[in-house]
């Protein structure tokens, strides 16, 4: 199975502040033939149910405002968020699609200052 | 709007079965496979298989094979997921989440609870 670990596991963050989380994979997610990373990351707000934010490691779902950027290849990926607001205070997870079992990272909780 | 509606909470004996349920609505269901998503109380999120409705093949984490079984109605639009044998551990919230690759959609969240 494919380990998927982020780092930090919680970030205090004050509004506007840029936001950085890390998520490292055990194994390479690029398909080199299609050149596409199998990483997505999803937000889990308090009492809600996930929503998936971005897609091959850097595509934004439909609707996600431009301040959540992903990045990163290979095993090594990160979820910036560029001046962060008081709703996206969450949890997030990076998940691969790469193969089966799908597998999630223990998540990153991002609390207020 | 792209829907799944879950069955409601459970609070079922140990050594019992429960089977809970997922309605689509909003767009074709035979067009997605459906997964199934366990969270534990104040933990992360552990994959527990899929199953693709149109050609009814499902694929299992290794953990969760005996545990978990799921079947989809295509008539009706609904996937299901039975668990057996039920113990504590298994006191979860259970999400089912459309898509092939990633999961798109997400139903409310289930409940479980495990007790005598």
């Amino acid at each position: 199975d494919i380990v998927m670990t982020q780092t930090p596991s919680s970030q205090a963050v004050s509004a506007g502040e840029k936001v950085t989380m890390s998520c490292k994979s055990s194994q390479s997610l690029l398909y080199n033939e299609n050149k596409k990373n199998y990483l997505a990351w999803y937000q889990q707000k308090p009492g809600q149910s996930p929503k998936l934010l971005i897609y091959w490691a850097s595509t934004r779902e439909s609707g996600v405002p431009d301040r959540f950027i992903g990045s990163g290849s290979g095993t090594d990926f990160t979820l910036t968020i560029s001046s962060v607001q008081a709703e996206d205070l969450a949890v997030y997870y990076c998940q691969q699609y790469y193969n089966f079992p799908r597998t999630f990272g223990g998540g990153t909780k991002l609390e207020l200052k | 709007e792209v829907k799944l509606q879950q069955s409601g909470d459970e609070l079922v004996r140990p050594g019992a079965s429960v089977k809970m349920s997922c309605k689509a609505s909003g767009y074709t269901f035979t067009d997605y496979a459906m997964h199934w998503v366990k969270q534990s109380p104040g933990q992360g999120l552990e994959w527990i298989g899929t199953i693709i409705p149109l050609i009814d093949t499902t694929s299992y984490n290794q953990k969760f094979k005996g545990k978990a079984t799921l079947t989809a109605d295509k008539s009706s639009n609904t996937a299901y997921m039975e668990l057996s044998r039920l113990t504590s551990e298994d006191s979860a919230v259970y999400y089912c989440a459309r898509g092939y690759e990633v999961m798109d959609a997400w139903g409310q969240g289930a409940s479980v609870t495990v007790s005598s």
